[in-house]
């Protein structure tokens, strides 16, 4: 059973530029959830996705958006990115079915906008 | 909507002692409640939760913590530290109607442990 992976795990943008992360679940797991850490903070729920829907979102503007494939891997895009973008970014895998109240993270990927 | 308040920034302790994180959650009905640590550069690794029942829980690496409803507090606790437990520790409060995805996240405790 693998767990999450995340890529890329570093990545350098400018501002105004869009960025693509990755996130693949644990095996069998059709929930995921995006978290945004900024430095010296905890993690702040960006959205969840439910076997290809969003369900549910955190308080982060439309430019934050994501996919979710029927693999259950997922993407997180960002567009127009500003400075306070960076952040590491982690995604978390669950299975809602059986109620889902353990997530599983992935190692994040750090974005440094500059 | 839910918060979680960790108090202590930062706390140091020697090796072999005993070890107490504090947590404090604002939410309206039963929570569900999450310990996690993180080590540098790395993503985050579930210690213990609280689903209901018996209110002193047991996590691995021989953590373990007490929910207490009176005090709306979910502290963390470990009879002795060992070196490796140096990292930050989050708190975290999930809805109870659905799964844990949506959790809300304190900002942390760091401890560092002294030789």
């Amino acid at each position: 059973e693998t767990g999450v992976t995340q890529s890329p795990t570093h990545l350098i943008k400018t501002r105004g530029q869009q960025v693509t992360l990755r996130c693949s679940s644990q095996s069998g797991h059709n929930t995921v959830s995006w978290y945004q850490q900024a430095l010296g903070q905890g993690p702040q729920f960006i959205f969840q996705y439910y076997r290809e829907e969003e369900n549910g979102r955190g308080n982060f503007p439309p430019r934050f958006s994501g996919l979710q494939f029927p693999n259950y891997s997922s993407e997180l895009n960002v567009n127009a990115l500003e400075l306070d973008d960076s952040a590491l970014y982690l995604c978390a895998s669950s299975l809602a079915d059986r109620g889902g109240y353990e997530q599983y993270f992935g190692p994040g990927t750090r974005l440094t906008v500059t | 909507a839910q918060s979680v308040t960790q108090p202590d920034i930062h706390i140091t302790v020697s090796e072999g002692a005993s070890l107490e994180l504090r947590c404090n959650y604002s939410y309206g009905a039963t929570p569900y409640l999450f310990w996690y640590v993180q080590s540098p550069g790395q993503g985050l690794q579930l210690l213990l939760k609280y689903f209901s029942g018996d209110t002193l829980v047991q996590g691995i690496k021989g953590f373990e913590a007490e929910f207490k409803r009176s005090q709306s507090s979910f502290n963390l606790r470990k009879p002795s530290v060992h070196w490796s437990d140096a990292a930050e520790y989050f708190c975290a409060v999930g809805l109870s109607n659905t799964n844990a995805g949506k959790s809300t996240f304190g900002d942390g405790t760091t401890l560092t442990v002294k030789p």
